[in-house]
């Protein structure tokens, strides 16, 4: 069974960096083909892509978040981590990891609420 | 503002059948696949479409999706109250060299 659970601060102060982790079971983030990829939701709002991460290393950023946006994976703990810099509370938003693969994000986690206030 | 658009809302009655439209353009839906996303009150968004019209395995068939030019559309038929969501189009973006999203579709089952 693939499962991806999000884990990081539910809480960041404005200028703070936020960092979160995707920790993936069910299969490997070496195996050709696949991704893990970044998406939030502010409250009441759409989804917006933020980051993709591929087996092989290759990243890919929103272009108007790039500056801000950085995308790692750790395979030996088959996780992937997100920093966003410089943290706004528009940037309040519930952020989901989610399996990249058939040209989709096709497996969601949870989610995780962070909430950008002084 | 989304880069591909969705009607806001969008309903039904039990047992119709109702489409969900989704505009892009030439760099994203023209030329690259669409899927289509399922989110439930307070879930996380599940996948509904890939592909343009490929279902995952246990998706029902009550939901389907095609594509013409740059705009796609999601078609549920024998509405059920269980439908009720919002309903999220994206596709690649070849421009942005990324995944974009549509606004969202709020389905209401009267």
């Amino acid at each position: 069974q693939i499962t991806l659970k999000e884990s990081g601060p539910t809480l960041v102060k404005p200028t703070q960096t936020l960092t979160l982790t995707c920790t993936c079971s069910g299969f490997s983030l070496t195996t050709s083909g696949v991704g893990v990829g970044w998406i939030r939701q502010p409250p009441g709002k759409a989804l917006e892509w933020l980051a993709l991460i591929y087996w092989n290393d290759d990243k890919r950023y929103s272009p108007s978040l790039k500056s801000r946006l950085t995308i790692t994976k750790d395979t030996s703990k088959n996780q992937v981590v997100l920093t966003m810099t410089n943290m706004d509370p528009v940037d309040t938003a519930t952020y989901y990891c989610a399996l990249w693969r058939y040209d989709a994000f096709d497996i969601w986690g949870q989610g995780t609420m962070v909430t950008v206030s002084s | 503002q989304s880069v591909l658009t969705q009607p806001p809302s969008a309903s039904g009655t039990p047992g119709q059948r109702v489409t969900i439209s989704c505009s892009g353009s030439s760099s994203n839906i023209g030329r690259n696949y669409v899927y289509w996303y399922q989110q439930l009150p307070g879930r996380a968004p599940k996948l509904l479409i890939y592909r343009d019209s490929q279902r995952p395995s246990g998706v029902p068939d009550r939901f389907s999706g095609s594509k013409s030019g740059t705009s796609a559309s999601l078609a549920i038929s024998g509405l059920r109250s269980e439908d009720e969501a919002d309903y999220y189009c994206a596709a690649w973006d070849d421009r942005l060299s990324g995944p974009v999203f549509g606004g969202g579709t709020k389905l209401t089952v009267l």
